[in-house]
């Protein structure tokens, strides 16, 4: 079992709908939680962190965590084409032997059409 | 505010040869991490850097090598590169590298060797 599972894409959604991206993750020890988006032959840029149980919200984007379920999402309303890119989730542990290192999912492909 | 400053942003390097690439982190943040991202791998750790001492270190050749200088500006180095060490090398700085602190990438190296 890969430590961070994203739901495998591509995820193709019109214009204005929501987007939810998936993440799960098997160390029940995972702390923080990250959303990045890659677009192609970028670097990863944070868009969403979140570390406590619950909603959180920032502007068009809602990140969900559920530590009980090892469970988080993200949610983007409005989609817009420019949202197209990979969203990659990521989760960080903690313990000494966690200090900076961030375990990724292997992405999703997110698609907005006209 | 400045972000995270990678150099150089390309590099071409033969089989056998040593490379090094460099990271300045956001000003303020004492924690800089290093991730291979390739294609089939997807984003890997390589190892983390706070206060000119390695905390952690993923599972990687005795190759790739690091250190941090007092102003927290890191260096990866890659000795006897190999064929398989084409990738995009990223950087995430962060204020303490501890799980409840965001992690901000740079803009990555894009290292061929042929």
């Amino acid at each position: 079992q890969k430590e961070v599972e994203q739901n495998s894409g591509p995820l193709s959604v019109p214009e204005g709908a929501i987007a939810s991206l998936n993440c799960t993750y098997s160390d029940r020890g995972s702390q923080s939680f990250f959303w990045y988006r890659q677009y192609s032959g970028k670097s990863p840029e944070l868009i969403m962190f979140i570390y406590s149980n619950g909603d959180k919200e920032d502007g068009r984007f809602t990140a969900q965590l559920n530590k009980a379920s090892q469970y988080v999402s993200l949610l983007i309303r409005d989609s817009q084409p420019s949202d197209s890119a990979t969203y990659l989730c990521a989760v960080i542990n903690a313990g000494g032997t966690s200090y900076g290192k961030l375990t990724f999912g292997q992405g999703t492909i997110l698609t907005v059409h006209p | 505010k400045a972000g995270v400053t990678q150099t150089p942003r390309y590099l071409i390097k033969t089989r056998g040869q040593q490379v090094t690439l460099s990271c300045s982190p956001i000003s303020g943040h004492r924690s800089v991490s290093w991730y291979q991202q390739t294609p089939g791998q997807g984003l890997q750790f390589l190892f983390e850097y706070f206060s000119e001492t390695q905390r952690n270190k993923g599972n990687f050749p005795g190759r790739f090598s690091g250190r941090q200088f007092s102003n927290s500006r890191s260096e990866m180095n890659v000795s006897t590169l190999e064929l398989g060490d084409s990738a995009l090398y990223l950087c995430a700085s962060s204020r303490t590298g501890t799980p409840r602190t965001e992690a901000f990438f740079g803009q990555g190296t894009r290292l061929t060797v042929v």
